[in-house]
């Protein structure tokens, strides 16, 4: 399987407390996106990081990037019990071309108010 | 931002039935559209790519006579489900890409459908 993986696979936190979460995935990329998914509903995009870039912010998103590693990670800082819902990453592989994109495993994240 | 319609958001039909979910771009032309397979607390599968006026593409292990795609316009794709069995029961989701490059950094989704066949 080319997925990526997600870890934590479960998260539960405190509201105001950051919530991180990490993915790595396998083959070279042209970038890595985010999404969020509340319960039974599609998905939402968050953010998309460039293989070129290193990190990004994006209100109380922060997202890296390590290339050489082959992994990221999502920070949501001072969180809310909104925020509840799972978290994908998803790659767009550099070679094959064929505009299709892998998610991970996710990561389900629970906010305590 | 771009919006995706996806219809209908929930769905309980009869084993042996066929169901039709549609996939429509509302604000944009969409000329590729892909359709994931969501199974309970787990991630996306891709299921094929479907690309307008021409074949969808499967993934490997899709029944192509099984899961129906038809994109016969840029703002509209739709997944049938023909002959649905208890096993078909899941969540599926749509994504619309816009514009005409391979870069998937406009991909927007749809919120879902979810299927229950009795």
């Amino acid at each position: 399987s080319q997925q990526g993986e997600e870890d934590p696979q479960a998260l539960s936190i405190q509201e105001g407390e950051n919530a991180t979460m990490n993915c790595s995935y396998k083959t070279s990329i042209n970038n890595l996106q985010w999404y969020r998914q509340n319960s039974g509903r599609g998905l939402v995009h968050l953010i998309l990081i460039r293989s070129n870039e290193r990190e990004k912010h994006s209100g109380r998103l922060r997202v890296t990037l390590d290339t050489s590693k082959k992994s990221s990670s999502l920070l949501i800082t001072a969180s809310r019990a909104a925020d509840t819902a799972s978290y994908f990453c998803a790659t767009d592989p550099l070679t094959g071309n064929t505009g299709k994109l892998i998610f991970g495993q996710g990561t389900t994240l629970q906010v305590k108010p | 931002g771009a919006v995706v319609s996806q219809h209908p958001s929930r769905v309980i039909c009869k084993s042996g039935t066929s169901v039709k979910i549609e996939c429509r771009s509302l604000d944009f032309q969409a000329t590729t559209m892909f359709w994931y397979r969501q199974f309970p607390k787990q991630s996306l599968m891709l299921m094929a790519t479907s690309n307008e006026g021409s074949k969808a593409t499967y993934e490997q292990g899709v029944e192509k006579d099984k899961f129906l795609i038809n994109h016969a316009s840029l703002t509209l794709s739709t997944l049938t489900v023909t002959s649905a069995h208890p096993e078909d029961s899941s969540f599926y989701i749509c994504s619309a890409r816009s514009g005409t490059g391979m870069s998937n950094e406009k991909l927007f989704f749809g919120s879902g459908t979810q299927l229950s066949v009795l």
